[in-house]
């Protein structure tokens, strides 16, 4: 059964700071991953798909990176802003469009003004 | 990408009652699925719903505490049966478009 696990569970950090977000997975046979963000009272927006194919994806300020052999990804926030304060969820999908996703429990971020 | 809309977007029930959620989704998609979100915790996959099929539960969620329907390729309902106060939580569906899944804004559950 696949597990995933989110390292730290909450991070604080002043703004301006370039930061990283750690995800692990346990069975490497993925489809994708997908890395969410939630804001309270809110749904989940995606942030970016990262294909088993692929090492890396981009947007904007936010990077991705896959390590899926080691079963190992990583968020990564530059120049990081208040609004940039949510919980940020990790996700693996073993199966395509055609599966649920497997979730991590979160990284709780709050960016300090 | 994909608009979705729930429907409500919070309630409060009392126990032993039952609640059925709506999901919208601005276009067609062959796929929708439920999650639950429990207080602290990670979203679960409750169920996949396909179109003209019945529902696939997930190990530890049963037709009968969770009925799905999927009467066309833009709506989709879950209704949360006969509930207890652990039901308490966030429900929320979700969509896949090309690999990727679009999340609705969820219904949070209180059950008192």
């Amino acid at each position: 059964k696949q597990e995933v696990t989110q390292i730290p569970a909450a991070l604080s950090v002043p703004e301006g700071e370039n930061l990283v977000l750690n995800c692990s997975f346990t069975d490497s046979a993925i489809y994708n991953l997908q890395w969410f963000r939630q804001d309270p009272g809110k749904g989940l927006t995606s942030l970016l798909l990262i294909q088993s194919s692929q090492r890396e994806q981009t947007s904007g300020r936010l990077n991705a990176s896959l390590d899926k052999s080691s079963g190992r990804s990583t968020l990564y926030i530059a120049a990081s802003q208040p609004g940039d304060s949510a919980t940020y969820l990790c996700a693996v999908s073993s199966g395509g469009g055609a599966d649920g996703l497997t979730f991590g429990k979160g990284t709780h971020l709050i960016i300090q003004p | 990408s994909a608009v979705i809309s729930q429907k409500p977007s919070r309630d409060i029930c009392q126990r032993g009652t039952s609640l059925t959620i709506q999901c919208q989704v601005d276009s067609q998609v062959t796929m929708m699925f439920w999650y639950r979100q429990q207080p602290g915790q990670s979203l679960t996959l409750i169920a996949t719903a396909n179109q003209g099929s019945e529902a696939t539960y997930e190990s530890g969620f049963v037709i009968d505490k969770f009925p799905i329907s999927r009467p066309n390729l833009t709506f989709s309902t879950l209704t949360v049966s006969n509930m207890s106060p652990e039901d308490s939580s966030i429900y929320l569906c979700s969509v896949g478009i090309a690999y990727e899944q679009y999340f609705g804004p969820g219904t949070r559950l209180t059950v008192t």
